[in-house]
């Protein structure tokens, strides 16, 4: 059982590129999400999904794409990095929708640079 | 939105017991509290969760006073390995995970 995976663990992109950062849950979890966690601060919501198929946005959507075609996978997509982009990116799963009381997991995180 | 306010940072050395004290002053009824851990460079963790007077487990307690207006996670004899960002939530079990806020937590450095 590898929880949470993240793939890759680092990138380096130039402004304007675009990439996709993957997310794998093997926990057959229910709900997914994506933070964004900029340094010395706390994580913030990009986007979440309640169940395959589902999706929605959080507090900070703009310039992030996602979609969710298996109960597994949760990829996030950058469509044209900006700088301002640069920051660890965690996933996270669990099994309920219960935001207050299922705990989450989170993978290792995709420290991402803009240049 | 259950705001929590931490400090902000909290120094200790090893082998001392650690209290860490969240504020939400506007806790719902329906709402737990729920603290996460965070070490460098990696994903936070869940470490406890709670409604109401004491909770413990193995790895800390967490008490909450009968008014839910604060709550106190605490670390018993801790160790340098628990130096980490700490973060307390309050959601309830209809909300989704969009009304849970990361805050800028509280940084613990445990010093030999």
């Amino acid at each position: 059982n590898a929880g949470v995976t993240q793939t890759p663990k680092f990138q380096v992109l130039k402004t304007g590129q675009s990439m996709t950062l993957q997310c794998a849950q093997d926990m057959n979890h229910e709900y997914m999400s994506w933070y964004r966690q900029d340094p010395g601060m706390g994580l913030r919501l990009i986007h979440y999904s309640v169940g395959a198929g589902i999706t929605d946005q959080g507090e900070v959507p703009n310039g992030y794409n996602v979609s969710r075609s298996t109960t597994e996978d949760f990829p996030l997509r950058l469509l044209s990095a900006a700088p301002s982009q640069t920051s660890v990116y965690f996933c996270a799963s669990s099994r309920g929708l219960a935001g207050g009381t299922d705990t989450q997991y989170f993978g290792p995180g995709t420290r991402l640079t803009v240049l | 939105l259950a705001k929590t306010t931490q400090p902000i940072s909290m120094d200790s050395y090893e082998g001392q017991e650690v209290n860490i004290t969240c504020s939400h002053n506007n806790i719902a009824t329906n709402d737990y509290i729920t603290w996460y851990q965070q070490f460098p460079s990696q994903g936070p963790r869940f470490i406890i969760q709670g409604y109401k007077t004491k909770v413990t487990n193995e790895v800390a307690s967490l008490f909450i006073p009968a008014d839910r207006k604060s709550s106190t996670l605490s670390l018993p004899r801790v160790s340098l390995s628990d130096t980490a960002v700490y973060y307390c939530l309050v959601g309830d079990d209809s909300g989704g995970y969009n009304k849970l806020i990361f805050g800028a937590g509280t940084r613990l450095a445990v010093h030999p």
